[in-house]
C-alpha cells in the first residue's frame, strides 16, 4: 500500500522558520515525483513546489508566493522529502500535503497533512 | 500566467440527480505532445484531497463511474451522474503546463439542498 506521511508542522511567529518531512511507503522513492500542496483557512487548493527525480534532472519548481522563502530538497536513502519554510508569514497559515505529481497515469496519493500555523 | 476558472462556486444538488462543473483555462492546455493536461479533484470535509480524474476524462482506479470528465482546449467539464451525500465537498480543476507549474481553479463547493 502506497502511503505518504507529513510531519513537523506546528505554530511559529512571522519571520521563523519550519522544517516539513515527507516519508513515502510502499513505492520506490528514487524514481516519484512529489509535490507539496497546501489549503489555507477559507481559500482553495494551492500548488507549493515539486521535487522532480534524480533520474530525471532532479529539478525543483516553486509557486511564485513561495518561491526564495521556501526549499525542497530529498533524502533517498530516508525515503523522504523536505520542505524548508523560512521567512514565514501570516498568509502561510496551511494544512500542507505531501502527494505524488498530480499527473502520474499510474495512482494519486496523498499524505494527510499537517498543520501549519504562523501566529504572533 | 494562466487564470483558472470554475462556474458555479457553489452547487446545491438534490440526492439523485446530476450535477456540473465547468472548468475554463485562459490559455490552451493542449501540450506539445497531444495530451491535455487538465486534471479535476475532490477534497471531501475532513478528508485529503484526491485526484478524480486525470488528463481530461481519465478516471482514476476506485473513483465511481458516476464522475466523468470531458472538454477540450481551454474549457472543461466534470459531470456527476447521480449525486450521492458522500459526494459533497469541494471540486478543483487543475493545469499543467503553463506557469504557475500547477495552477487550481477556485473551487466548486457542493452541497445537498
Amino acid at each position: 500500500e502506497v502511503r505518504l506521511v507529513e510531519s513537523g508542522g506546528g505554530l511559529v511567529k512571522p519571520g521563523e522558520s519550519l522544517r516539513l518531512s515527507c516519508e513515502l511507503f510502499g513505492f520506490p522513492f528514487a524514481p516519484a515525483w512529489l509535490s507539496w500542496v497546501r489549503l489555507a483557512p477559507g481559500k482553495g487548493l494551492e500548488w507549493v513546489g515539486r521535487s522532480k527525480s534524480k533520474s530525471s534532472g532532479g529539478g525543483l519548481d516553486y509557486a511564485p508566493s513561495v518561491k526564495d522563502r521556501f526549499t525542497i530538497s530529498r533524502d533517498d536513502s530516508k525515503n523522504t522529502m523536505f520542505l524548508q519554510m523560512n521567512s514565514l508569514k501570516i498568509e502561510d497559515t496551511a494544512v500542507y500535503y505531501c502527494a505524488t505529481d498530480p499527473f502520474w497515469p499510474d495512482g494519486d496519493f496523498w499524505g494527510q497533512g499537517t498543520q501549519v500555523i504562523v501566529s504572533t | 500566467d494562466v487564470v483558472m476558472t470554475q462556474s458555479p462556486l457553489s452547487l446545491p444538488v438534490t440526492l439523485g440527480q446530476p450535477a456540473s462543473i465547468s472548468c475554463r483555462s485562459s490559455q490552451s492546455l493542449v501540450s506539445n505532445d497531444g495530451n491535455t493536461y487538465l486534471n479535476w479533484f475532490q477534497q471531501r470535509p475532513g478528508h485529503s484531497p484526491r485526484r478524480l480524474i486525470y488528463q481530461v476524462s481519465n478516471r482514476d482506479s476506485g473513483v465511481p463511474d458516476r464522475f466523468s470528465g470531458s472538454g477540450s482546449g481551454t474549457d472543461f467539464t466534470l459531470r456527476i451522474s447521480s449525486v450521492e451525500a458522500e459526494d459533497v465537498g469541494f471540486y478543483y480543476c487543475m493545469q499543467g503546463i503553463h506557469w504557475p507549474l500547477f495552477t487550481f481553479g477556485p473551487g466548486t463547493k457542493v452541497s445537498i439542498k
